[in-house]
């Protein structure tokens, strides 16, 4: 059973760092073609991925937060983790860990609940 | 960027409808269009890959079409766990991964 789950802090004050970790189980990001995106949703908004890791340890990112993120992975503890530099309130939103079996056909099989950041003073 | 355009945003109808979503791709993706639903406190789960594909477990209910630029979801006999939120995504060219807007499927 593919499991997925983020955890991090639920509010960050504007200019600190977040980090949020991705835990799952039920497959190992070592095999081939296996990847994990993070993806975001501000409240009331659209989903905006963020960012992606495979099991070559390749990385992409979003175009206009590439400067900003860092995603890597831990493949002995089943992580994935992402940290995002300069915080702004309009960074607010649930952010989403997921699973795709292919990287070259990343849909996205399996996600997380969710995690809800806040960034306020 | 691949922009996607779903509509209608919103969407009232009743248990037993058919309804059809329509997901409108800024250039063609081909076939690398899939769907989620998305409920609230849930995570999205995925229904259609390939445009058309159904994945391990979604209803036969659930029927995707489509290609190049423009793209449907179809479900039929509208039962009460259909209600929420679906959109769409392409995969045909990333990065970077893109999301429609989605379209809030209610009760009438």
């Amino acid at each position: 059973q593919v499991t997925l789950k983020e955890s991090g802090p639920a509010l960050v004050k504007p200019t600190q760092t977040l980090t949020l970790t991705c835990t799952f189980s039920g497959f190992s990001l070592s095999t081939s073609g296996v990847c994990v995106s993070w993806i975001r949703q501000p409240p009331g908004k659209a989903l905006e991925w963020l960012a992606l890791i495979d099991w070559n340890d390749d990385k992409y990112y979003s175009t206009s937060l590439k400067t900003r993120l860092t995603i890597s992975k831990d493949t002995s503890k089943n992580q994935v983790v992402l940290t995002m530099t300069n915080m702004d309130p309009v960074d607010t939103g649930t952010y989403y860990c997921a699973r795709s079996r292919d990287t070259a056909m990343v849909t996205l099989d399996y996600w997380g609940q969710g995690t809800l950041v806040t960034v306020s003073s | 960027e691949i922009v996607l355009t779903q509509s209608p945003a919103t969407l009232s109808v009743s248990p037993g409808e058919t309804v059809t979503l329509s997901c409108r791709a800024s250039q063609s993706v081909v076939y690398n269009l899939a769907w989620y639903q998305h409920k609230p406190g849930q995570a999205p789960r995925l229904l259609i890959y390939g445009a058309s594909t159904r994945a391990t477990g979604i209803p036969a209910r659930f029927s995707g079409g489509g290609s190049g630029t423009e793209f449907t979801l179809t479900i039929s006999s509208l039962q009460s766990e259909d209600f929420a939120v679906y959109f769409c995504q392409q995969y045909d060219k990333w990065p970077p991964v893109t999301f429609g807007q989605g379209t809030k499927l209610q009760i009438k």
